[in-house]
């Protein structure tokens, strides 16, 4: 069945260091993907989502690239600051038309200054 | 334009009690989802709605029970509640079923079940 698999964490990195959370994905076809975070105490919320093959999605500095090749989703960023500090989730749509959501496991990012 | 609020924000609760886990959106839209997330694991879908009167189970729906009489509401039921069912719940909604769209959470409902 559909599944995605993210890199566990947590991740520490220093405030302007480089970003990258890996995603990996199995699935018919050619689903959707997206990355949701969840800031501390809140609930999930869009960062960026990608719709086809090869589309990018981005948001504040935030990029993940839609890779069929290899079924991949990675999220990037140049430089972090310490409020980019949340739990990234990787996920996918899955069940016809209800847009049920698949995620992965969650990767928390705590950047320090 | 509040989205999707959830109440209460935390509960402690004894084994075999019961309680009413309350979401409403604002935003008008038809489906709405209970996911529920344990420490170290992504969110599970226990139910959701296409719109008022229809509900459906999702993955994890053992030990829940949902109704949607309005657009708004989406009450999320545990009738005897169980220490595995300690979790965070969180409650969705999306305009459409499609699969490119976004997804708007609640803040969330910490539950404990001692």
């Amino acid at each position: 069945g559909d599944s995605v698999t993210q890199m566990e964490g947590p991740v520490t990195l220093s405030e302007e260091a480089f970003l990258t959370i890996n995603c990996t994905y199995t699935a018919t076809g050619y689903p959707s993907l997206f990355w949701y975070v969840q800031y501390p105490g809140e609930g999930l919320q869009l960062l960026l989502k990608a719709t086809k093959a090869d589309d990018k999605g981005s948001n504040k500095g935030f990029e993940a690239t839609y890779r069929k090749e290899t079924t991949s989703f990675h999220l990037e960023k140049g430089s972090v600051q310490v409020s980019d500090s949340a739990v990234y989730f990787c996920a996918l749509p899955h069940g016809g038309a209800t847009n049920k959501l698949i995620f992965g496991t969650g990767t928390l990012l705590a950047v320090q200054p | 334009n509040a989205g999707v609020t959830q109440t209460p924000k935390f509960r402690i609760l004894k084994i075999g009690q019961s309680m009413t886990l309350q979401c409403t959106q604002d935003m008008n839209h038809n489906y709405m989802y209970w996911y529920r997330q344990d420490p170290g694991m992504g969110l599970k879908l226990i139910y959701y709605s296409v719109g008022a009167g229809i509900t459906d189970k999702g993955e994890v729906p053992n030990g829940y029970n949902v109704s949607r009489s309005t657009t708004e509401d989406f009450p999320l039921r545990l009738e005897l509640a169980a220490p595995s069912q300690t979790s965070v719940y969180f409650c969705a909604s999306s305009t459409t079923g499609g699969s490119r769209d976004e997804q708007f959470f609640g803040p969330g409902t910490r539950l404990t079940v001692l």
